[in-house]
C-alpha cells in the first residue's frame, strides 16, 4: 500500500530559526514528490522533486529528494511568523495519483 | 485569472440529504480531483477524473458520487450514504504537459458540517 509519512507532526520555533521539516514515501509506479503549504485553506504549491540529489530553492525554502533512501526534506531559513502553516508532502505517481503525508504544522513564535 | 472556483465555502447539511459540492476551473486542466480532509490528517482521495465524461474512484469513494460532463466542472454530490461527511473538501485541477503530470493547483475549498 503507498503511504507518505511527515515527521515531526508539528514543530513550535521562534523567528530566525532554521527547521527541517521531513518526509519519506512508500509510492508505486513512483514519478515525483511534492511539498505544498496550507494556510487554513487552500495547499498552495511549493516544489516538485523529480530527480535525486538536485536541491530546489525559493528564496528561504529549499528542498532536496533521495531517491535511493524514498525521502525528502523541506528546509525553511531565517523562518519568519508568515511561515506559520501546514506543510504538505505528497508522493506523485505515473498516473497523476497523489499519495499526501498527514502535514507537518510549523509554528513561528515572535 | 485563472484558478479554481468551489462553491460554498460553508454548507451543513441534515441528516439523509444529499448535497452538492461545486468545482470550476478555467485553467483548461484535462484533469480534476476530489480530496476530503479531517483534521489532524492530511488529504485522501475521493475521486478524479484525466478527461471529460470519464472519471475513477480514489480511496475513499463510498458514499459520494461525480459527474464531468464539461471540461470546466467536476461537481461533486455528498450522499446520504456517507456516514461521517463532516470534513473540509478540497477539488484541485492539474495539466498533462507532454503527458506528464504536472502540480496539482488547489481551490479554497468547502466546510461541510451536519446539523
Amino acid at each position: 500500500e503507498d503511504k507518505v509519512v511527515q515527521s515531526p507532526l508539528s514543530l513550535v520555533v521562534h523567528e530566525g530559526d532554521t527547521v527541517t521539516l521531513n518526509c519519506s514515501y512508500e509510492v508505486t509506479n513512483f514519478r515525483s514528490l511534492l511539498w505544498y503549504k496550507q494556510e487554513k485553506k487552500a495547499p498552495t504549491f511549493l516544489f516538485m522533486l523529480t530527480s535525486s540529489g538536485i536541491e530546489k530553492k525559493s528564496g528561504r525554502l529549499s528542498s532536496i529528494l533521495d531517491k535511493k533512501e524514498l525521502f525528502s526534506i523541506l528546509n525553511i531559513t531565517a523562518t519568519q511568523t508568515g511561515d506559520s502553516a501546514v506543510y504538505l508532502c505528497a508522493g506523485l505517481n505515473q498516473g497523476g495519483k497523489l499519495i499526501f503525508g498527514q502535514g507537518t504544522e510549523l509554528s513561528v513564535k515572535p | 485569472d485563472g484558478g479554481i472556483t468551489q462553491s460554498p465555502k460553508y454548507l451543513f447539511r441534515k441528516e439523509g440529504q444529499n448535497v452538492t459540492l461545486s468545482c470550476e476551473q478555467n485553467l483548461n486542466h484535462d484533469a480534476m480531483y476530489w480530496y476530503r480532509q479531517d483534521p489532524g490528517q492530511g488529504l485522501r482521495l475521493i475521486y478524479y477524473s484525466q478527461i471529460v465524461n470519464d472519471f475513477q474512484k480514489g480511496d475513499i469513494a463510498e458514499g459520494y458520487s461525480v459527474s464531468r460532463e464539461k471540461k470546466e466542472s467536476f461537481p461533486l454530490t455528498v450522499t446520504s450514504a456517507q456516514k461521517n461527511p463532516t470534513a473540509f473538501y478540497l477539488c484541485a485541477s492539474s495539466d498533462r504537459g507532454q503527458g506528464v503530470s504536472q502540480p496539482q493547483h488547489f481551490g479554497d475549498g468547502t466546510r461541510l458540517s451536519i446539523l
